[in-house]
């Protein structure tokens, strides 16, 4: 199975802040990563596919880049409606496999 | 609008069963392959099983393989979970989930 390790746990910023977190494969994923926005007692919500494609309807603060087992997701300008756990999510082989999330705060 | 609207949830005793319903609507439901999903309270997501559009390719996690079945009615739009052998470790916020989009949830609770 694909193990999905993502960095910093917890993440502290201030609005108008860069922020990038981390997510790191186990073995090659080939660009099938995925990263959700779970805000507290809502759904995920989809921002990025397959490494770097924004979701329709997401601001364009989010980008996502990487590729083999390295992936990072960028909030170019922290906004305070960011504030949020962030996970990344592999498809690339089956079993599918979620990161532990990166719950983001506001400094 | 694409909705998915998760039912059947509530508590259930160790080694009961219990079967969710996805009903979808605003897309063609047969050409997507589709996922159950589940968080444990306070926990992070963890992926349970995916079916394919015409239900050809089916797939567990290891921790429900065996006890769960993921089935799809195409033509009432609809997703299944059957759960069998339910533990309290099953207990979680189950979503039906495409890719780009998920339901609110249904909750599962074990316990006796």
């Amino acid at each position: 199975d694909i193990q999905m390790t993502q960095s910093p746990s917890v993440l502290s910023a201030s609005v108008g802040d860069r922020v990038t977190l981390n997510c790191k494969a186990s073995q090659n994923i080939n660009k099938y990563l995925n990263w959700y926005q779970q805000k507290l007692g809502e759904a995920p919500k989809l921002l990025i596919y397959n490494t770097n494609n924004l979701q329709t309807g997401i601001p364009s603060r989010f980008s996502g880049s990487g590729s083999g087992t390295d992936y990072t997701l960028t909030i170019s300008s922290l906004q305070p409606e960011d504030v949020a756990t962030y996970f990344c999510f592999q498809h690339n082989s089956w079993p599918y496999t979620f990161g532990a999330g990166t719950k983001l705060e506001l400094k | 609008e694409v909705q998915l609207v998760e039912s059947g949830g509530g508590l259930v005793q160790p080694g009961r069963s219990l079967k969710l319903s996805c009903l979808a609507s605003g897309f063609t439901f047969s050409n997507y392959g589709m996922n159950w999903i589940r968080q444990a309270p306070g926990k992070g997501l963890e992926w349970v099983a995916s079916i394919s559009s015409s239900s050809s390719y089916i797939y567990y996690a290891d921790t429900v393989k065996g006890r769960f079945t993921i089935s799809r009615d195409n033509a009432k739009n609809t997703l299944y979970l059957q759960m069998t052998s339910l533990r309290s470790e099953d207990t979680a916020l189950y979503y039906c989930a495409r890719h780009d989009y998920w339901g609110q949830g249904v909750m599962v609770t074990v316990s006796s």
